[in-house]
């Protein structure tokens, strides 16, 4: 799988939007980006994937560069219960069968 | 629909002990997946089945780890025995076939080897 590179902290106002960016320089065509998050002492939540459009839905907003090479994820109106650890993922698509390598991750704070 | 289960949600047990960990996927998934969680650090795959077949088990120290999944529905992981170092979660996934298909996790199992 492509590796990922993510900031390992930020911070957010409650309220405004939370962007976090991930690099992927070394993505492969047919391989997807995906977003989970892991609220303490839950299992990670699924929340977007995309291959080359942008996405949305109701949790979040998945915006991929033209090259593919980073993408962002955006919370439009963070909320305390946002606060976790966001993991931006790239799926491979190898003989193995497309498991997800989870890496550090960004740990976002959200503040009131 | 119904989410992952796992049991127990919590385990202690001392070193050399043998554990056992259950997980009942979504219905209809024909893909599993175990997951090791340190402290600290970002899920690590430890096998993948599909359906009752493993897929990969790469990851997994068979000499002391095992996993089945009997009927290509709920899968068990064991450890024998049991070393400090596998104090972690162990997060049990599932999804349906297919790359396009974002995983469902469980919440895990929190071991403690003492």
């Amino acid at each position: 799988d492509a590796k990922t590179t993510q900031p390992t902290s930020m911070d957010c106002a409650e309220g405004r939007a939370a962007n976090l960016p991930c690099n992927h320089s070394t993505i492969s065509g047919n391989e997807y980006v995906y977003w989970y998050r892991q609220i303490h002492s839950q299992g990670p939540q699924y929340i977007i994937h995309g291959l080359k459009n942008n996405e949305t839905n109701e949790m979040a907003s998945l915006i991929i560069t033209e090259d593919r090479k980073s993408s962002t994820l955006i919370l439009p109106h963070a909320t305390l219960r946002d606060t976790a650890v966001y993991y931006c993922i790239v799926r491979g698509n190898n003989n193995a069968g497309n498991m997800l390598t989870f890496g550090g991750g960004t740990r976002l704070m959200v503040k009131p | 629909e119904a989410g992952v289960a796992q049991s127990p949600r919590y385990k202690i047990i001392e070193k050399r002990q043998s554990v056992a960990f259950w997980c009942n996927p979504i219905s209809g998934h024909a893909t599993l997946y175990w997951y090791q969680q340190i402290l600290g650090q970002g899920p690590k795959l430890l096998i993948q089945f599909q359906n009752n077949g493993v897929v990969d088990d790469s990851q997994l120290p068979k000499d002391r780890f095992s996993a089945e999944r009997l009927k290509g529905v709920d899968s068990t992981l064991k450890i024998q025995p049991a070393k400090l170092e596998d104090s972690a979660v162990y997060l049990c996934a599932s999804s349906l076939a297919g790359t396009r298909y974002g995983y469902t996790f469980g919440s895990g199992t929190r071991l403690t080897v003492v």
